[in-house]
């Protein structure tokens, strides 16, 4: 049975880089595609990007310049960095597997989320 | 943000149907399929339904999907009380080159 477990919540300042990670159980990276999610409280889901098991990534162009997705296949994790936050990045951030890329296939496992709260 | 429209809420008694849309654009729903996730109060988001109308093993057959155009929508009939939940429509956006989330419904069970 496939797993996602992500760590608990954090607080980063603002500027700071966001590190996230979302171990992988019961499953292999190869043949998916591994995605971040975001959600602020309250608000809409908003896709961050996607890797696949070679590597290659797709991101949301609104946070392209911000965002690193890298798999880390030694430690079975994936792994999520978004440089200079600010308040608008709180949000909880979700790991989720696609049997495909986002293009073409849905969302089948998902991590249980991380709240992410910037705050000085 | 989102570029799907849902209606914030929704409410049924128990059994009764509830539907839910999802608008967009010829270039989400017009040309990709829809996904559907139920995400239960202070949980995860889940798939629901996929390509438009299937379920994946272990949805209930209470829960349909349809597409028309640039829109979609979700059926509940029966509904029960742990249907109360958040319902998310998504579809890939060619424009934005991005996978796109609707607004999000929530349902009531009153």
């Amino acid at each position: 049975q496939v797993q996602l477990q992500q760590r608990g919540a954090g607080l980063w300042k603002p500027s700071e880089t966001l590190s996230l990670t979302c171990a992988l159980y019961g499953g292999s990276f190869s043949g998916y595609w591994w995605t971040w999610i975001r959600q602020p409280p309250g608000k809409a889901l908003e896709w961050i990007g996607e890797i696949n098991h070679t590597g290659r990534t797709n991101y949301n162009r609104s946070l392209r310049s911000r965002a690193s997705i890298s798999l880390d296949r030694s430690k079975n994790q994936l792994s999520l960095n978004l440089n200079s936050v600010t308040a608008a990045d709180t949000a909880f951030y979700y790991c989720a597997r696609g049997s495909g890329s986002s293009l073409v296939s849905p969302l089948d496992y998902w991590g249980q989320g991380t709240l992410v709260t910037v705050s000085s | 943000q989102s570029v799907l429209t849902q209606p914030p809420s929704a409410s049924g008694t128990p059994g009764q149907r509830v539907t839910i849309s999802c608008s967009g654009s010829s270039s989400n729903i017009g040309r990709s399929t829809v996904n559907w996730y139920q995400q239960l109060p202070g949980t995860a988001p889940k798939l629901l339904i996929y390509s438009n109308n299937q379920r994946p093993s272990g949805v209930p057959d209470r829960f349909s999907g349809s597409k028309s155009g640039t829109s979609a929508s979700l059926a509940i009939s029966g509904l029960q009380s742990e249907d109360e939940a958040d319902y998310h429509c998504a579809a890939w956006d060619d424009s934005l080159s991005a996978y796109v989330f609707g607004t999000g419904t929530k349902v009531t069970v009153l």
